[in-house]
């Protein structure tokens, strides 16, 4: 059974800190990794990572994936209030001629002034 | 707006009602899903359809029925649902295996089943 989790589930810092999350996945024909973040109700786009040991980078946000170990880490630094959210983490596995996200539990985080 | 638009926003149904979302997108995309969201479970995926052909159907139960008339418009048609189906509702489309960008989701239909 194709299976996506991340770690932790809830994580609660304060402004400035530097947070890490965890994602680990088991499936069958994995073509890429994806993070969202998701505010209210849209999960919102923030990485693709199909190569492993190449890390994106956007603003105070990073990603980089091991497809070794099959695991990827979403790092944010300096956090700000507005970082409050729940990352989803979510394995793209080909499927005929379109594909499929599985998505992980999700980590809650909440950044405190 | 995400280029996804789903309706309606909210809707609270009794168990024998017949109700229908809809989502939309404007982004030219060739792909749509149907996903659900409950409270401390994964997003959970229902349905694929590609070029208007249902692709995948994740063992969803007959009382979720699902229809893409064209490839810009899917519906979801719910029946006698059950209270354990209250939940978010979330459409997402893609361009075929999903391009460099994933998938766009829509935002959702909060679904409350009394």
């Amino acid at each position: 059974e194709d299976k996506v989790v991340q770690s932790p589930l809830s994580l609660v810092v304060h402004e400035g800190d530097t947070v890490t999350l965890n994602c680990s996945y088991e499936v069958t024909n994995f073509r890429s990794l994806l993070w969202y973040k998701q505010e209210k109700k849209a999960p919102t786009f923030l990485f693709m990572l199909t190569s492993s040991g190449i890390e994106k980078k956007s603003g105070r946000l990073s990603s980089i994936l091991d497809n070794k170990e099959l695991f990827s880490i979403l790092n944010i630094t300096a956090t700000q209030t507005g970082d409050s959210a729940v990352y989803l983490c979510a394995a793209f596995l080909a499927s005929g001629n379109t594909g499929k996200l599985i998505f992980g539990q999700g980590t809650t985080l909440q950044v405190k002034p | 707006e995400t280029g996804v638009t789903q309706t309606p926003r909210h809707l609270v149904m009794g168990m024998t009602n017949k109700k229908s979302l809809k989502c939309e997108q404007h982004l030219g995309h060739n792909a749509m899903y149907w996903y659900k969201q409950s409270a401390k479970k994964p997003l959970e995926l229902m349905f694929v359809y590609s070029l208007e052909e249902r692709v995948e159907n994740n063992s969803v139960p007959s009382r979720f029925s699902p229809e893409c008339p064209n490839s810009s418009h899917l519906f979801l048609h719910l029946h006698t649902l059950q209270p354990e189906d209250s939940a978010l509702y979330l459409c997402a489309s893609s361009q075929g295996a999903g391009g460099p960008y994933g998938y766009t989701f829509g935002s959702g239909t909060r679904l409350t089943v009394v």
